[in-house]
């Protein structure tokens, strides 16, 4: 069965750091782009960042560009994201996404929620 | 505010057909694929179509996509409760050089 759990979510102080991670299993990992996708209470979802199954093509949103950064290991069949600098404005549940060859974001995880606050 | 700019909201009766909208622009509809998404508070969004028109298999036909120029339109025939959800439409955007969702439209079935 493919399946992605996202974990790492906590509640951390404004300018703080969290690390988040997805593990994958039941697909060839290093063949699949990976994304990042985050929804904010009571607001719709956003795109926030993906990587190649190499990691040579890595994108990001520009609201969090230069603060996050996306990486993987694929001998671990695991993404992560690192977040630097949070803002209240990054509280949200994140999702990690499986990207199929047609682009399309067929799989998704259950998601991990991250509070910015003091 | 987005730039795929959807309703925020759209209504139905069982059994009806009702159309969701997503208007972007040339760098994003206009020149790549558009996809829709079904998502739930609490779950994981579940992808309903791909590449314009394209449906998953398990997806049922009373969904179906289209697009024409810088716009696209999700339709939902038959209208059943469980439809009641938030709709999304994403594209990949050229001059961002990165993924866009729309603002998303709240479907409720009265």
């Amino acid at each position: 069965e493919v399946q992605l759990v996202e974990s790492g979510g906590d509640l951390v102080k404004p300018g703080g750091s969290l690390r988040l991670s997805c593990a994958a299993s039941g697909f060839p990992f290093s063949s699949y782009s990976m994304n990042w996708v985050r929804q904010a209470p009571g607001k719709g979802l956003e795109w926030v960042s993906s990587i190649g199954g190499t990691s040579r093509s890595i994108y990001y949103a520009d609201s969090v560009k230069g603060r996050f950064t996306i990486s993987r290991d694929n001998a671990k069949n695991s993404l992560y994201l690192q977040m630097n600098s949070l803002r209240a404005e990054d509280t949200a549940v994140y999702y990690c996404a499986k990207e199929e060859h047609t682009e399309a974001f067929e799989i998704w995880g259950q998601g991990t929620m991250v509070t910015v606050s003091s | 505010q987005s730039v795929l700019t959807q309703p925020p909201s759209a209504s139905g009766t069982p059994g009806q057909r009702v159309t969701i909208s997503c208007s972007g622009s040339s760098s994003n509809i206009g020149s790549n694929y558009v996809y829709w998404y079904q998502h739930l508070p609490g779950t994981a969004p579940k992808l309903l179509i791909y590449r314009n028109n394209q449906r998953p298999s398990g997806v049922p036909d009373r969904f179906s996509g289209s697009k024409s120029g810088t716009s696209a339109s999700l339709a939902i025939s038959g209208l059943r409760s469980e439809d009641e959800a938030d709709y999304y439409c994403a594209a990949w955007d050229d001059s961002l050089s990165g993924r866009l969702f729309g603002g998303g439209t709240k479907l409720t079935v009265l």
